[in-house]
């Protein structure tokens, strides 16, 4: 079983959708979490991070569930721009260091 | 400010050949980590610097990758010798401190033949 474990997708949704991801993780002793975008053939940018708490950055809500060991990432109002893969990432202690962990990532394609 | 940069941005080599990767991290970044993507995989983490000292070199593949951060600022990946299933993107990133925000670079590609 992987530590971070998503689906792949695709998730081919229209314009103005609202589209959740889930992604759950395995080790309890994970600290923090993110979730970052990745375009075809460039590097991981941070979206955001996520707390318990919950935490949204304009269409973008983000939200930590540690009891379930689950994190969610809901894009309101898609848009073409938000075509990109969407990596989950936990950042877990192991041998006095923190390692991200990633997931395969959840590819999503807004369409017109 | 500048961000983390890698060079080369692709690299194709033959089987046996040997290869070094760049990564220049954002500056004052002392923990510096490098990853690969192979295809269809995730991205896995290698290893991880703090400052010069090699802090977990645990996801090295073998002993054909040597790191290196002399001086505690740019980091190298040699590959010595390459073999196929050495291809892949691969990936630094740096951070301020540990268990930070991690920001990547844009990542070297490299085909081995």
């Amino acid at each position: 079983r992987k530590e971070v474990e998503q689906d792949p997708g695709p998730f081919n949704v229209p314009e103005g959708a609202t589209v959740a991801f889930n992604c759950t993780y395995s080790n309890s002793a994970s600290q923090s979490f993110f979730w970052y975008r990745q375009d075809c053939r460039k590097e991981p940018k941070l979206l955001m991070s996520v707390y318990s708490s919950g935490n949204e950055d304009g269409r973008f809500t983000a939200q930590l569930n540690r009891a379930s060991q689950y994190i969610s990432l809901l894009i309101r109002d898609s848009k073409l721009s938000d075509s990109a893969t969407y990596l989950c990432v936990v950042n877990s202690p192991t041998s006095g260091t923190y390692k991200y962990i990633f997931g395969t990532g959840t590819r999503l394609k807004v369409l017109a | 400010e500048a961000g983390v940069t890698q060079f080369p941005s692709h690299s194709v080599i033959e089987k046996g050949q040997t290869v070094t990767l760049r990564c220049d991290p954002i500056s004052g970044h002392d923990n510096l980590y490098w990853y690969r993507r192979v295809m269809g995989k995730e991205i896995k983490f290698l290893l991880h610097f703090v400052k010069e000292s090699k802090q977990d070199e645990s996801g090295m593949p073998n002993n054909r990758f040597l790191a290196e951060r002399t001086g505690g600022t740019y980091s190298t990946l040699k590959v010595q010798p390459a073999e196929l299933e050495d291809s892949g993107v691969y990936f630094c990133a740096s951070s301020q401190s540990q268990g930070n925000t991690q920001y990547f670079g844009p990542g070297t590609r490299l085909t081995v033949l």
